[in-house]
């Protein structure tokens, strides 16, 4: 199974800040079909998982453009700038480009 | 609007079945796939296993000698079937539509004598 390395595990922010998660892969990401299927999620307390990058770097509908996805092959990014309350949470980043998916440990964006 | 629903027992016996049940609305299961997966309480997500849009299926590796996933297009419901159940099986159980765009809220099952 591919695995998904996320660091840091807990990252303290201020609100208005900006902040990175990293995410890699045990191998390359990039598909047959020359897609690259890495994608992130954020859990917020109590709720379900919600989408907010798919394909490296497209934003979902109604995500704002305060999100922002980047990478390529093993290694990935996920960026947070002018952080709101509404932000905190854990992140998850997920490979669906081979079988079985596979999922990151999470990122606990927290308050300073 | 998509909307996804998962139901089913609360409580299971160990070496039991667990029967899950997912509703959708908002879009068709035979143009698009619906995928399971869990979180045990306080850990990350584990992605379970997928049906896809013309009905066959894709099992974890480490799940699949136990798992089954269907469904029932004209009810527009997906349905989970794990059997001998264990105690690491407690988690919450969330479908997904659209691939892995949409969540259900989950549904909490606890393996417990």
């Amino acid at each position: 199974d591919v695995l998904m390395t996320q660091t840091p595990v807990s990252l303290p922010v201020s609100l208005g800040g900006q902040v990175s998660i990293s995410c890699r892969s045990s191998q390359s990401l990039v598909h047959s079909d020359g897609n690259t299927y890495l994608h992130w999620y954020l859990q917020k307390p109590g709720q379900s998982p919600q989408l907010l990058i798919y394909r490296v770097s497209n934003r979902f509908s109604g995500v704002p453009d305060r999100f922002s996805g980047s990478g390529s092959g093993t290694d990935f990014t996920l960026k947070i700038s002018r952080v709101e309350p509404e932000d905190l949470g854990v992140y998850y980043c997920l490979q669906s480009t081979h079988f079985p998916n596979t999922f990151g440990a999470g990122t606990k964006l927290e308050l300073k | 609007q998509v909307q996804l629903k998962e139901s089913g027992p609360g409580l299971v016996q160990p070496s039991q079945t667990l029967s899950l049940t997912c509703t959708v609305s908002g879009f068709s299961l035979t143009s698009n796939s619906v995928h399971w997966v869990r979180q045990p309480p306080g850990k990350g997500l584990e992605w379970v296993g997928a049906i896809w849009s013309g009905g066959s299926t894709d099992y974890n590796s480490a799940l699949k000698s136990r798992l089954s996933i269907s469904r029932d297009t004209s009810k527009s419901q997906v349905f989970l079937k794990m059997n001998s159940l264990q105690t690491e099986d407690t988690a919450i159980y969330f479908c997904t539509g659209y691939g892995l765009d949409y969540w259900g809220q989950g549904v909490m099952v606890t393996v417990s004598s």
